[in-house]
C-alpha cells in the first residue's frame, strides 16, 4: 500500500493564479480531510469528506474548494492564490468505523505564492 | 486565540536526559491523540487517549490524560536523537460544531543532541 500519496511536492505561485493539489489514498478509507501547517499555528482543518460526494468547510475553508466524487481521490483547489495561502498542506485519510480515527496523513505539499 | 496550547515551543536537551511536554486547554476533549512529525513529512500517530486519568505507555514514551480531559502530557525517559521532531497533540472537543473533526496544538519542537 502507498497510503496516501499527495503531488506536487513543492508549487510556487503567482498572485492571482489558481491550481489543483492532489492526494489520493489506497486504504478504502472513507473519511479524508484537508490541513494547512503554519509556523506556530499547528495544523488546520480547510475541508473535508466523509465519503464520496459529501464535502464540508473546516477551520479555515475560504479561498480553497474541494470535490470527492470517488473514494480515493480528494483534491484541494485553489481558485486565485494569495499570499496568505503560503504554507504546507497535508492530506489525511481515516477509516471512521476504527475506533478513536487515527488519522494517515501524506507527506506534504509546500506551496509559495509570490 | 487556540483551543490547544502546547507547552514549552522549543526544547533542546542532551541524549539521555528526561523531559516532559504538555498539551493544555479549557475545553473538554473526547479523546485526545499525540503526533510526532519529522522534517519534510506528515504527521504519524504515537497514541490516542479517551479516558480521564489514563496513562499510556510506548517504550520509553509515557502519556497522560487529565482527570478532567482539559489536558495531556508526553514524558520521554532517556531521550535519543531518533526523538528528535514535532510533537503535536490533537484533541476532539465535545463542542457540537467540532462534529467528529481534531483540533490540532501548535507542537513542541524537540532537538535531542548527541
Amino acid at each position: 500500500n502507498a497510503g496516501v500519496t499527495q503531488t506536487p511536492k513543492f508549487q510556487v505561485l503567482k498572485t492571482g493564479q489558481s491550481m489543483t493539489l492532489q492526494c489520493a489514498q489506497d486504504m478504502n478509507h472513507e473519511y479524508m480531510s484537508w490541513y494547512r501547517q503554519d509556523p506556530g499555528m499547528g495544523l488546520r482543518l480547510i475541508h473535508y469528506s466523509v465519503g464520496a460526494g459529501i464535502t464540508d468547510q473546516g477551520e479555515v475553508p475560504n479561498g480553497y474548494n474541494v470535490s470527492r466524487s470517488t473514494t480515493e481521490d480528494f483534491p484541494l483547489r485553489l481558485l486565485s492564490a494569495a499570499p496568505s495561502q503560503t504554507s504546507v498542506y497535508f492530506c489525511a485519510s481515516s477509516d471512521r468505523d476504527r475506533t478513536y480515527n487515527e488519522q494517515f496523513f501524506g507527506p506534504g505539499t509546500r506551496l509559495t505564492v509570490l | 486565540t487556540q483551543l490547544l496550547e502546547q507547552s514549552p515551543q522549543f526544547l533542546s536537551i542532551q541524549e539521555g536526559e528526561n523531559l516532559t511536554v504538555y498539551c493544555n486547554s479549557s475545553s473538554v476533549f473526547s479523546s485526545l491523540q499525540w503526533y510526532r512529525q519529522e522534517p519534510g513529512e506528515g504527521p504519524v500517530l504515537l497514541v490516542t487517549v479517551v479516558t480521564g486519568g489514563e496513562v499510556k505507555k510506548l517504550k520509553r514514551l509515557t502519556f497522560q490524560f487529565g482527570d478532567a480531559r482539559k489536558d495531556s502530557s508526553l514524558h520521554i525517559t532517556a531521550a535519543q536523537p531518533g526523538d528528535t521532531g514535532l510533537y503535536l497533540c490533537a484533541g476532539a472537543p465535545i463542542l457540537q460544531n467540532y462534529g467528529q473533526n481534531f483540533v490540532f496544538g501548535p507542537g513542541t519542537r524537540l532537538s535531542v543532541l548527541p
